[in-house]
């Protein structure tokens, strides 16, 4: 049982460059978000989608794009990549029981 | 709109001594109150949460959480930790029960 898959694990892009971060789940959830994690900052909610087709903000959407095209999928873009956008990001989803299920996380280095 | 204090953020503790790991919250609606764990290098994995009922929650690995409204606490406790406790612990608060707002955590070291 997959769970909740994100590509890639690592990634460096250098300032001004645009990237994907892909998100996969296998349990056929309606809810799935994103969070972008710093430290001392905890986990910042950047979108959140409630099913296939709707997205929407959350704290910190600014210089990412979301989109619901299936249930399975949440692919988060980036682009113009910026030195602040340099974090460990983590896609998460659920079934609205009260937990969410996380992806192990895709650390991304903006130079 | 909702935010959660985790007033510690880092606490060590020798092996087999209680913890309290404490967290506060701040909403003018009512909410459901979660506790997650991260151990190193990998997502994070939900403890225990309180969305109604009894104000005593007891999660995985022998934790337990007291919803205090008039407080707004949700402080987590362990009466005997264990090496493999060593993580960090998140508090996280939400109107619904999926759009969370986190707090900063709070690493717990286990010292032999």
């Amino acid at each position: 049982n997959a769970g909740v898959t994100q590509t890639p694990k690592f990634q460096v892009l250098k300032t001004g460059q645009s990237m994907t971060l892909q998100c996969a789940q296998d349990m056929n959830h309606e809810y799935m978000s994103w969070y972008r994690q710093d430290p001392g900052m905890g986990l910042r909610l950047i979108h959140y989608s409630v099913g296939a087709g709707i997205t929407d903000q959350g704290e910190v959407p600014n210089g990412y794009n979301v989109s619901r095209s299936t249930t399975e999928d949440f692919p988060l873009r980036l682009l113009l990549a910026a030195p602040s956008q340099t974090s460990v990001y983590f896609c998460a989803s659920s079934s609205y029981t009260g937990e969410l299920f996380f992806g192990e996380g895709s650390r991304l280095t903006v130079l | 709109a909702q935010s959660v204090t985790q007033l510690d953020s880092q606490v060590p503790v020798f092996e087999e001594a209680p913890v309290e790991l404490r967290c506060n919250y701040s909403s003018s609606v009512s909410v459901y109150l979660f506790w997650y764990v991260q151990y190193p290098n990998q997502g994070l994995q939900l403890l225990l949460k309180y969305l109604s009922g009894s104000t005593l929650v007891k999660g995985i690995n022998g934790f337990e959480a007291e919803f205090n409204k008039s407080q707004t606490s949700f402080h987590l406790r362990k009466p005997s930790v264990h090496i493999s406790d060593t993580a960090e612990y998140f508090c996280a608060v939400s109107p619904n029960t999926d759009k969370l707002i986190f707090g900063t955590g709070t690493r717990l070291q286990v010292f032999p």
